[in-house]
């Protein structure tokens, strides 16, 4: 099946620093990627939807200047989280798929961030 | 709102048993549906979708079957295997965002 990939899978950093978290689409193209949060032992909860060539979807909630989504190619979306703080700590994944409603998503391994 | 729940967050069951994980979603306009897999510290994996003109789909020693009348599904392992430990998920993948269960984690009892 189709393999996206994300990248780092484990980031430390310290608080008011930013990171970025890519997310890669490895064999086809995804016009759409989306990205989730999951805090522990809890379930995937959407975050927003990275559009290729334009500005993300965020879901209510969600700070869009602090979660800044850029989807620059058909085969990579980053997010960046700016100035971090210890309650960003999260596992954040990415997904894509090649047709909504057609197919399932395909999921990267996650980037686990660990704030300090 | 929608919502995609789960009715047990544990299932333990005993190694070579059969595991029936069960899922309800609220929004009857639903018409696709997945199962994911989540192991520890890594992405969800699929397992089985179904459309909602089934009521039944088989893969490899797994059955999804979808109730539309009571809005349930419920995912089914054979021979349940100790690499089968994992979280479960259901997601309702009818909008091109999927909203995700709250989760059962399957254990596999020796």
């Amino acid at each position: 099946g189709a393999v996206v990939s994300q990248h780092p899978s484990r980031v430390i950093c310290k608080s008011g620093t930013s990171v970025k978290i890519e997310c890669r689409s490895l064999d086809f193209q995804a016009t759409t990627m989306f990205w989730y949060r999951q805090f522990p032992k809890q379930s995937l909860m959407l975050m927003a939807t990275s559009n290729e060539g334009s500005k993300a979807t965020y879901e209510q909630g969600v700070e869009k200047d602090k979660f800044l989504i850029n989807h620059a190619s058909l085969t990579l979306s980053t997010l960046t989280v700016t100035s971090a703080h210890p309650e960003d700590s999260s596992f954040y994944i990415c997904s894509a798929g090649t047709g909504f409603g057609t197919g399932e998503l395909f999921f990267g391994e996650g980037s686990r961030l660990t704030v300090l | 709102g929608e919502s995609v729940g789960l009715h047990l967050p544990t299932l333990s069951v005993q190694e070579g048993d059969n595991s029936i994980i069960n899922c309800a979603y609220s929004n009857s306009a639903s018409d696709y549906f997945i199962w994911y897999k989540q192991e520890s510290g890594k992405g969800p994996q699929f397992i089985i979708d179904i459309r909602s003109n089934m009521d039944k789909r088989q893969g490899q020693r797994v059955t999804v079957l979808l109730n539309k009348t009571v809005k349930h599904l419920s995912l089914q392992i054979a021979a349940t295997q100790p690499g089968d430990s994992a979280v479960y998920f259901c997601a309702d993948g009818g909008t091109y965002k999927y909203i995700f269960g709250t989760g059962t984690r399957l254990k596999v009892l020796a």
